[in-house]
């Protein structure tokens, strides 16, 4: 277990639908970061979120957006959904200090 | 911005073997961190192993090191001893010093471990 949770693991929705994909940071980090890997993009950075407030942007479309709460955990909004938008969806966590991420084990979402 | 880039999509290695993984990066600033991180069938990522830019020696974690080359841009991973549970994807990725910063991934690697 590395500490940061990831609910839920598998997640089948059809297209055009919402889907919510869930959050905990491990202990004492305050800075959370999504990650989406599909077959052909590799690891593509989406959002970050540092004690509640947005810090960074990537490559995320109009239709996801995000959040941070006062008890940290996160979430992952994903609206309209498309078949491209079938991956594995990550979310670490960092204190800052720490030099790399700890990683969650992923949401696999497929969108039918 | 900084690019990660790991031009072998995969390779072999022989258990008990060694093998040595290939990443390049760019970027204009003169401190940061590297990482490798592995992802086996169960898709969770693994810090494997994490070198700062201003250290001269190459990082080691028992059968995993580096070879960290600041001024080519480059570091590869050299596996010794290859056991069937290296088997996995592997990926080079690259972090600015800032405390929040994000890290940047390459397309990874696939390593096979032939028994």
């Amino acid at each position: 277990d590395s500490g940061v949770t990831q609910t839920p693991k598998h997640l089948i929705t059809a297209t055009g639908q919402r889907v919510t994909l869930r959050c905990s940071p491990r202990s004492g980090d305050l800075s959370v970061y999504w990650y989406q890997q599909s077959l052909d993009q590799g690891l593509q950075f989406l959002i970050q979120y540092y004690n509640g407030e947005e810090r960074a942007k990537g490559n995320i479309l109009e239709r996801f957006s995000a959040q941070q709460f006062p008890d940290l955990h996160s979430e992952l909004n994903l609206s309209s959904l498309e078949l491209g938008d079938s991956a594995l969806y990550f979310c670490a966590s960092s204190n800052g200090v720490l030099y790399g991420y700890t990683f969650g084990s992923g949401t696999r979402l497929t969108v039918v | 911005a900084q690019t990660v880039t790991q031009s072998q999509p995969e390779m072999s290695v022989q258990e008990a073997e060694t093998v040595t993984l290939s990443c390049t990066y760019d970027t204009s600033e003169s401190d940061y961190y590297l990482f490798w991180y592995k992802q086996p069938p169960s898709r969770q990522m693994i810090l494997v192993i994490r070198q700062e830019a201003y250290k001269q020696q190459n990082a080691t974690e028992n059968r995993f090191s580096v070879n960290f080359q600041k001024a080519a841009k480059s570091f590869s991973l050299k596996i010794s001893d290859s056991q069937l549970g290296d088997a996995a994807m592997y990926f080079c990725a690259y972090r600015s010093t800032g405390a929040n910063s994000k890290l940047t991934f390459g397309k990874g690697i696939t390593l096979s471990v032939r028994p």
